[in-house]
């Protein structure tokens, strides 16, 4: 299993310009979930997905779109950079459950974006 | 999720124990008690979760108080390898799929 990849590892866009971070998990895993890390801090949540057709917003999701057409799935979209979406992006996947006790998410390596 | 309290950073010289401290004195019956770590340049990776007793497999242990209201993580020999952000995080035992809520963590720094 590759686990969760990411592509690109790093993009440079200009303000204004729109882009898809791309995430593909090969585990089967219902649940993705996009963070963003800014320097020094932890993760934020953007965005989420419970499985194919479904997703709902997190803390942060003004200015990204996303859509769950395949459980492997689950692009990002920038709609129109900002340097305050200057970011590290990572992507996360994990088994759907039950309960939310024990299940382990799974993150990818992801995406340096500087917005200029 | 309630919320966790951790200290900003620790040193710990190689090869000794070290003792990851996690503050959640909200935390309700029903709530798991997760660590994760986040190596440089990395993704999260979990560590280990635990309810209400000590656990314990083949990264570290977690020690919980009996009341809950606090948590350890334990590494019982670090390495450089385990220089990274830990977190600490709560999550509710609930229907569905719940997102991890990240606080800042604790930057673990490992002496040679």
């Amino acid at each position: 299993n590759a686990g969760v990849t990411q592509t690109p590892k790093f993009q440079v866009l200009k303000t204004g310009q729109s882009m898809t971070l791309q995430c593909a998990q090969d585990m089967n895993h219902e649940y993705m979930s996009w963070y963003r890390q800014d320097p020094g801090m932890g993760l934020r949540l953007i965005h989420y997905s419970v499985g194919a057709g479904i997703t709902d917003q997190g803390e942060v999701p003004n200015g990204y779109n996303v859509s769950r057409s395949t459980t492997e799935d689950f692009p990002l979209r920038l709609l129109s950079a900002a340097p305050s979406q200057t970011s590290v992006y990572f992507c996360a996947s994990s088994k759907r459950i039950l309960a939310g006790r024990g299940e382990t998410q799974y993150f990818g390596p992801g995406t340096r974006l500087l917005v200029l | 999720d309630a919320k966790t309290t951790q200290p900003n950073s620790m040193e710990s010289n190689e090869e000794e124990p070290v003792h990851l401290p996690c503050n959640h004195s909200t935390i309700s019956g029903t709530d798991y008690i997760h660590w994760y770590r986040q190596l440089p340049s990395q993704g999260p990776e979990y560590v280990i979760h635990g309810l209400t007793s000590n656990v314990n497999n083949r990264m570290a242990s977690l020690a919980i108080a009996e009341d809950r209201k606090s948590s350890t993580l334990i590494l019982h020999r670090a390495t450089l390898r385990d220089a990274a952000v830990y977190y600490c995080i709560l999550r509710r035992l609930i229907s569905g799929n719940t997102p991890l809520v990240f606080g800042k963590g604790t930057r673990l720094s490992v002496i040679a």
